[in-house]
């Protein structure tokens, strides 16, 4: 079945340390993103990429570092910078941008990440 | 700048009853409205949208949603809930091309 894979789905960090989320998807999108979810406060969107090697600073960029040099491949690394990192991740791809009826995100199961 | 308003944090209905999950948009220009739903631990699941056309949609899991223009709002409804639908819903608005924005989401308890 198509989807998009995320992990590990559990990650418990040392303060100081960069931490690698991994996202991949098997449904031939285009446009992938990465979302912190926060209790009560929604999703934010901190990296999206339209097309393979190019990636875009999403709302909460500072911190974060993405890559995308494959088309079904978007890690996330949370970087030492990041002031406060621990929060629940989710990865979503659409078929890409612009395009009328098709700007539904799948989502993965999310990786929770917490801070020791 | 777009934005998502989903005024209540949590909304209790008894099963059997109508519910209703609220949600108000600001844009410029015409919106793209969607409703996901998603269960503890887990992603974000779509349920429905709103693009062009009829003001009333239909979605999966019996749930309905209605856009208002005027009152710019795109509430989400269901004749008969369920206890099984207990979950934290979230509106998003999708300006064309742009990136999607959303509400702060709403937590919806069904009491059997």
């Amino acid at each position: 079945d198509g989807g998009i894979t995320q992990s590990p789905k559990y990650l418990f960090r040392k303060e100081g340390q960069n931490v690698t989320l991994s996202c991949e998807q098997n449904l031939n999108h285009d446009a992938m993103y990465w979302y912190r979810q926060d209790p009560g406060q929604g999703l934010r969107l901190i990296y999206y990429s339209q097309i393979v090697n190019d990636f875009q600073k999403g709302d909460i960029a500072e911190g974060y570092s993405v890559s995308r040099e494959k088309k079904e491949s978007f890690p996330l690394t949370v970087t030492s910078a990041q002031k406060n990192p621990t929060a629940f991740y989710l990865c979503a791809s659409t078929p890409g941008q612009g395009v009328t009826g098709a700007n539904v995100l799948t989502f993965g199961a999310g990786s929770r990440l917490t801070v020791l | 700048a777009q934005s998502v308003a989903q005024p209540e944090d949590q909304v209790n209905v008894a099963e059997g009853n109508p519910l209703t999950v609220k949600c108000t948009y600001s844009v410029s220009g015409n919106p793209y409205l969607f409703w996901y739903v998603q269960y503890p631990n887990r992603g974000l699941q779509f349920l429905l949208k709103y693009i062009t056309g009829d003001n009333l949609v239909k979605g999966s899991y019996g749930f309905e949603a209605e856009f208002n223009k005027s009152q710019t709002s795109f509430h989400l409804k269901k004749p008969s809930a369920l206890v099984s639908d207990s979950a934290l819903y979230f509106c998003a608005v999708l300006v064309r091309g742009g990136k999607s924005t959303f509400g702060d989401g709403t937590t919806l308890t069904v009491k059997p």
